[in-house]
């Protein structure tokens, strides 16, 4: 199975930073890449899918980018609401594969 | 607004059985493939199951094939995952979640929509 490694394990940052997460996945799995953001408590919520499409309602400050292995999910500028935790998600084989997570923290 | 409300969990015993549910609203749900990912307390995302729009394929992660079954209902707008012989190691929040993508190809994709999750603890 394709392996999704995160990293850091945890960011801490002051509100108005700018955040880059980091997801490398075991072998290429194009641009087959989803970004997902849970707090406490409540469900995953979809962030961005292929890479970098933007779901639904999701504010401009997320963006992603990346390709093959190495992929990244940038908050340009920390609002209270994004200290969470994100997961990557791959959809190139099966199974469907998340990776550990990144704890981003308010400093 | 589209709602995925679970229900099924509780605490068995180890080597019994459990079913849960997922209730599907507002959005036209024999169009869309439908999953079950689990949550261990404190712990990451582990996918578990995949089944199609019209309900003729599903597909387990290596951990429950054999002893979990995807299932669902498109008349009534259900989903339901029947878990045998469980273990302890599948204690978890189990979210059922739609398919981002429609249509009856389409089992791989991101998921835009989760339920509020059901606990199950397995334990004697």
């Amino acid at each position: 199975e394709i392996v999704l490694t995160q990293s850091p394990a945890t960011l801490s940052l002051s509100p108005g930073e700018r955040a880059t997460l980091s997801c490398r996945a075991s072998q290429s799995i194009s641009d087959f890449l989803a970004w997902y953001q849970q707090k406490p408590g409540q469900a995953p919520r979809l962030l961005i899918y292929d890479t970098s499409d933007r779901a639904t309602g999701i504010p401009a400050r997320f963006s992603g980018s990346g390709s093959g292995t190495d992929f990244t999910l940038t908050i340009s500028s920390l609002e209270p609401e994004d200290f969470a935790v994100y997961y990557c998600q791959q959809r190139s084989k099966w199974p469907l594969t998340f990776g550990g997570g990144t704890k981003v923290e308010i400093k | 607004q589209v709602q995925l409300v679970e229900s099924g969990g509780g605490v068995v015993q180890p080597g019994r059985s459990l079913r849960l549910s997922c209730a599907a609203f507002e959005f036209t749900f024999n169009n869309y493939a439908m999953h079950w990912v689990r949550q261990a307390p404190g712990k990451g995302l582990e996918w578990v199951a995949v089944i199609s729009s019209d309900g003729s394929h599903s597909y387990y992660a290596d951990s429950v094939r054999g002893r979990f079954t995807i299932s669902r209902d498109n008349s009534k707008g259900a989903l339901f995952l029947q878990m045998s012989s469980l273990r302890a190691e599948d204690t978890a929040v189990y979210y059922c979640a739609k398919n981002y993508f429609g249509g009856s190809g389409s089992y791989s994709s991101p998921l835009d929509y989760w339920g509020q999750g059901t606990l199950v603890t397995v334990s004697s």
